[in-house]
C-alpha cells in the first residue's frame, strides 16, 4: 500500500534562510507527487506537481521539489523565506494506473518563519 | 470565477443528529472527494466519486453518507453512528483524464463542532 512520510511536524526558520520541508514516500508502483499548501482555516492550495519528465519541478514564488526516484523522495526547497510563507505544507501521492485520482496525504509540516 | 464552494463554514451537531456538509463545484470536473482533516494526521479520505450516480469508500468511511445526484454536487452527511465528528472537513474535485491523474483544487472547509 501506498504511504507518505513527511519527517518534520514542524520546521521554525527565520526569514531570508533557506529551508527544506522532507518528503518520503513508499509504493510498488509508478507515482505522481505534489506539494499543497494550507494557510490557516483554508482549504488546500496546490504549489506544484510531478507527474513525469525533468525530476526538478518549481513554483512561481520560488520553491521548488525533486523526484528522486532511488531515494523515493520528494522533498521541497526554497532558498530564502518570506514571513508570508508560514503555513502548513502537505506531500501527497497518486499512483500512475490512476484509481480515481485518489491521494494519499502525508501529516504535514508547519513551517513557521521569524523576522 | 470557477471554484469549490463548500458551506457552512462552521457548523455544530447536536447528540444523535445527522448533520450534512455542502460541496457543489463550478469547474465542471469528474471526480469530487471528501476528505477529513485532524491535527497532526494530515487528510483522510471519507468518499470519492467518480462519475454521477456512484461513489466508493474510502478510508474511513465509517459513520458518514453521500450522494452525488449531479456532477456538480456532492453533499456529505455526518451521522449519528460517527462518535467523534469534530474535525475540519475539505471537499475537493479533479478532472479524470484518459486515466492520467490532474491535480485536485479544494475548497475552504468546513470545521464541524459537537455541542
Amino acid at each position: 500500500a501506498q504511504s507518505v512520510t513527511q519527517l518534520d511536524s514542524q520546521v521554525p526558520v527565520f526569514e531570508e534562510a533557506p529551508v527544506e520541508l522532507r518528503c518520503n514516500y513508499s509504493s510498488s508502483v509508478s507515482v505522481y507527487l505534489f506539494w499543497y499548501v494550507q494557510y490557516p482555516n483554508q482549504g488546500l492550495q496546490l504549489l506544484l506537481k510531478y507527474l513525469s519528465g525533468s525530476t526538478l519541478v518549481k513554483s512561481i514564488n520560488g520553491f521548488e521539489a525533486e523526484f528522486n526516484k532511488s531515494q523515493t523522495s520528494f522533498h521541497l526547497r526554497k532558498p530564502s523565506v518570506h514571513i508570508s510563507d508560514t503555513a502548513e505544507y502537505f506531500c501527497a501521492v497518486s499512483d500512475v494506473i490512476n484509481q480515481g485520482g485518489k491521494l494519499i496525504f502525508g501529516q504535514g509540516t508547519e513551517l513557521s518563519v521569524k523576522p | 470565477d470557477g471554484g469549490i464552494t463548500q458551506s457552512p463554514k462552521y457548523l455544530f451537531r447536536k447528540e444523535g443528529q445527522n448533520v450534512t456538509l455542502s460541496c457543489e463545484q463550478n469547474l465542471n470536473h469528474d471526480a469530487m472527494y471528501w476528505y477529513r482533516q485532524d491535527p497532526g494526521q494530515g487528510l483522510r479520505l471519507i468518499y470519492y466519486s467518480q462519475i454521477v450516480n456512484d461513489f466508493q469508500k474510502g478510508d474511513i468511511a465509517e459513520g458518514y453518507s453521500v450522494s452525488r445526484e449531479k456532477k456538480e454536487s456532492f453533499p456529505l452527511t455526518v451521522t449519528s453512528a460517527q462518535k467523534n465528528p469534530t474535525a475540519f472537513y475539505l471537499c475537493a474535485s479533479s478532472i479524470l483524464r484518459g486515466g492520467r491523474m490532474q491535480p485536485q483544487h479544494f475548497g475552504d472547509g468546513t470545521r464541524l463542532s459537537i455541542l
